[in-house]
């Protein structure tokens, strides 16, 4: 697609609850990312995947948050048992390389924990 | 402690003033890159500097990279209203293996017409 794509653009969820949280990155882009952003905050990193293989996941607050991108395209974050601490804008990105010159961000996943 | 620390916090001027936003850190990065976030949007790269000393221009947007590449500013020629959003920068650290930006907590300009 011509931009990365995040759905759904709003979440509200009722503490306790699992959610999924899905991006479509720029066809070809190898590298996916993503981030956290509270209120008021710069982006939180969370995970990296390089095509399937995710490679860093050293930003994922705990083990209730897991990823997966299995064809090396579609990504999705789950997040199990939210928190209102989970309540956040989530960000996917991609890029064609390693990230180290800029990527193309979605419009994001704004989660309300209630 | 933040890694970048991205100042002023805040910014609000009037249409056709001068700013400059600051981005400074102790560490030295591989490569640093500014990005323009506006409300209920994902941030927007206006640029990557990567050289010590280097000097790029985006329209009225200069954007300078520290000789040490430790710090960098953005600065704004004749702001416009359509200027108005949250500027942040990150980082590739030059050391330790990690090839993921690190961003500050941003500076959130408004522009009044």
């Amino acid at each position: 697609g011509a931009g990365v794509s995040q759905s759904p653009r709003y979440k509200v969820a009722k503490r306790g609850q699992d959610v999924a949280l899905r991006c479509d990155p720029i066809s070809g882009h190898v590298s996916l990312f993503w981030y956290q952003q509270a209120l008021g905050q710069g982006p939180e990193f969370l995970t990296y995947f390089q095509n399937e293989a995710q490679l860093d996941k050293s930003g994922l607050p705990s083990d209730r948050f897991f990823a997966e991108r299995p064809e090396g395209s579609v990504s999705t974050l789950k997040i199990q048992r939210t928190q209102q601490e989970d309540s956040a804008v989530y960000l996917c990105a991609s890029s064609s390389g390693q990230g180290i010159y800029g990527y193309t961000f979605g419009s994001g996943t704004r989660l309300t924990v209630v | 402690t933040q890694l970048l620390e991205q100042s002023p916090q805040f910014l609000s001027i009037q249409e056709g003033e001068n700013l400059t936003v600051y981005c400074n850190s102790s560490s030295v990065f591989s490569s640093l890159q500014w990005y323009r976030q506006e409300p209920g949007e994902g941030p927007v790269l206006l640029v990557t500097v990567v050289t010590g000393g280097e000097v790029k221009k985006l329209k009225r947007l200069t954007f300078q990279f520290g000789d040490a590449r430790k710090d960098s500013s953005l600065h704004i020629t004749a702001a416009q209203p359509g200027d108005t959003g949250l500027y942040l920068c990150a980082g590739v650290p030059a050391s330790g293996g990690s090839y993921i930006p690190t961003f500050g907590r941003g500076t959130s300009l408004i522009v009044h017409p």
